[in-house]
């Protein structure tokens, strides 16, 4: 298995405008996790999935964040507008049931914002 | 607030000693733990997880236990290599895993 797959590896933009990362979880995992990552606040949960349906997102900073679940093979998180504070690493991880199991981290996008 | 303490930050071992991570938590109703290894510029790797019902796993070198009572957990590294070298990260949680903010290892050889 290629394990979890996230692109771009790499976004720099300019504040103001809309990123859009995306995640492709592991074939047959129904629980997929966006987590950020930075040097402050370590990692962060920002949003859950069972079976592609959002359960918590709690974590989600505020309302420029979104995130979407279209079907089992595909996610994305979508930052608009962007701002210099939402540099990090953003990472997609994804579990078999989610409760009790292991997860699988993608590589992460690092993002930078101007 | 659930919080997940990992003492030390950072670590600096010559190849072939054992060593011990440690790591602290607050949820005294801890569900499960995982240890994970992070390399430079690279995502997370499950090393082992214990579920609440366990005390302990192993895997190869590796071998975490979990203290509900205490409130602990630790990582023993068997016969430490350079290429062990990374940060070492334990988390808490059920599918919403608390993250401590990790160890750094350096094995010299």
């Amino acid at each position: 298995d290629a394990g979890v797959i996230q692109s771009p590896r790499h976004e720099v933009t300019e504040m103001g405008q809309e990123v859009t990362l995306r995640c492709k979880p592991i074939s047959g995992h129904n629980s997929l996790f966006w987590y950020r990552q930075t040097m402050m606040r370590g990692l962060e949960l920002l949003i859950y999935f069972n079976n592609n349906v959002p359960i918590d997102d709690s974590g989600m900073p505020e309302d420029r964040f979104s995130a979407k679940m279209p079907n089992a093979s595909f996610s994305t998180l979508k930052i608009q507008p962007s701002e210099p504070r939402d540099s990090a690493v953003y990472f997609c991880a994804s579990s078999q049931r989610g409760v009790g199991e292991k997860l699988f981290f993608g590589s992460g996008t690092q993002l930078s914002v101007l | 607030k659930q919080e997940v303490t990992q003492i030390p930050a950072a670590l600096s071992v010559p190849e072939g000693e054992n060593l011990v991570l440690n790591c602290s938590f607050t949820d005294s109703a801890i569900y499960n733990l995982q240890w994970f290894r992070q390399d430079p510029g690279k995502g997370l790797t499950s090393l082992l997880l214990i579920q609440s019902s366990q005390r302990e796993q192993t895997s190869g070198r590796l071998n975490a236990s979990l203290d509900k009572s205490s409130g602990r957990s630790t990582l023993y590294i068997a016969a430490s290599q350079p290429g062990d070298s990374a940060t070492y990260l334990c988390a808490e949680g059920t599918y919403k895993y608390i993250f401590g903010t990790g160890t750094r290892l350096k094995v010299l050889a």
